[in-house]
């Protein structure tokens, strides 16, 4: 049930743009992204609905891709204050109040 | 406006004691989830907690127990503790909304080491 990241990580240098992926087995009503920075608590990110529209704030945004399962986190022009590692939540239908967590995807950014 | 807190924030136990860990939700939220994060993991699921009451658990034994007071605030119990017991636990609270899951505002967990 626990839904799939890729990549595992990724180096980027400041500047350069990521895609994160999230993948599940299992039909969704919803895919919550988190930043968890190294020693502090996961940060919400954004919520993703089925049916509902492409999420972003600044430069980073997400899609939920209903027929595939899966949603995408978008980071354009990355900076180096978005290192850390990214969770994806998700949310099954049928399944009230509990988030099935992937395993993360860790990036780190260079100047 | 005091975020969420969690209380102690490290604890060193040996195996088979007990440990009691607290969590103080965000002003204005009414929901606390648990969860446990090994190192390198995401989090997992432990319960939620909501009016008092265990509103949904996740796939953890029953020496995992925990309460939630009037005020909202909530404590996770663990008996028996076990070496693979070890990890940090996050608490986390939202509000309601229309039965499914909110943004959860996280504390900074405790650190839990079992030898």
């Amino acid at each position: 049930q626990q839904p799939v990241q890729s990549p595992q990580a990724v180096i980027l240098r400041e500047g350069e743009d990521a895609v994160i992926n999230c993948s599940s087995s299992k039909a969704l009503y919803s895919v919550h992204w988190y930043r968890q920075k190294h020693g502090e608590a996961p940060v919400f990110l954004m919520i993703l609905l089925k049916g509902g529209e492409q999420k972003g704030h600044e430069k980073i945004s997400a899609s939920f891709n209903e027929k595939k399962q899966q949603s995408s986190l978008y980071l354009t022009a990355s900076q180096l204050s978005y290192s850390g590692t990214y969770f994806c939540g998700t949310e099954l239908e049928g399944s009230n109040y509990q988030l099935i967590w992937g395993a993360g995807t860790k990036l780190i950014i260079k100047p | 406006d005091a975020g969420v807190t969690q209380s102690p924030t490290h604890l060193i136990k040996t195996r088979g004691q007990q440990v009691t860990l607290r969590c103080s939700p965000k002003s204005g939220h009414d929901t606390v989830s648990w969860y446990q994060q090994a190192l390198g993991q995401g989090p997992q699921f432990i319960f939620q907690y909501y009016e008092e009451e265990e509103r949904q658990r996740g796939n953890f034994p029953d020496r995992f127990s925990g309460h939630q007071f009037p005020n909202y605030s909530s404590e996770l119990n663990v008996n028996a503790l076990l070496l693979g017991d070890s990890a940090l636990y996050l608490c986390a609270s939202s509000s309601l909304f229309s039965g499914r899951v909110n943004e959860q505002f996280f504390g900074p967990g405790t650190r839990l080491t079992v030898l």
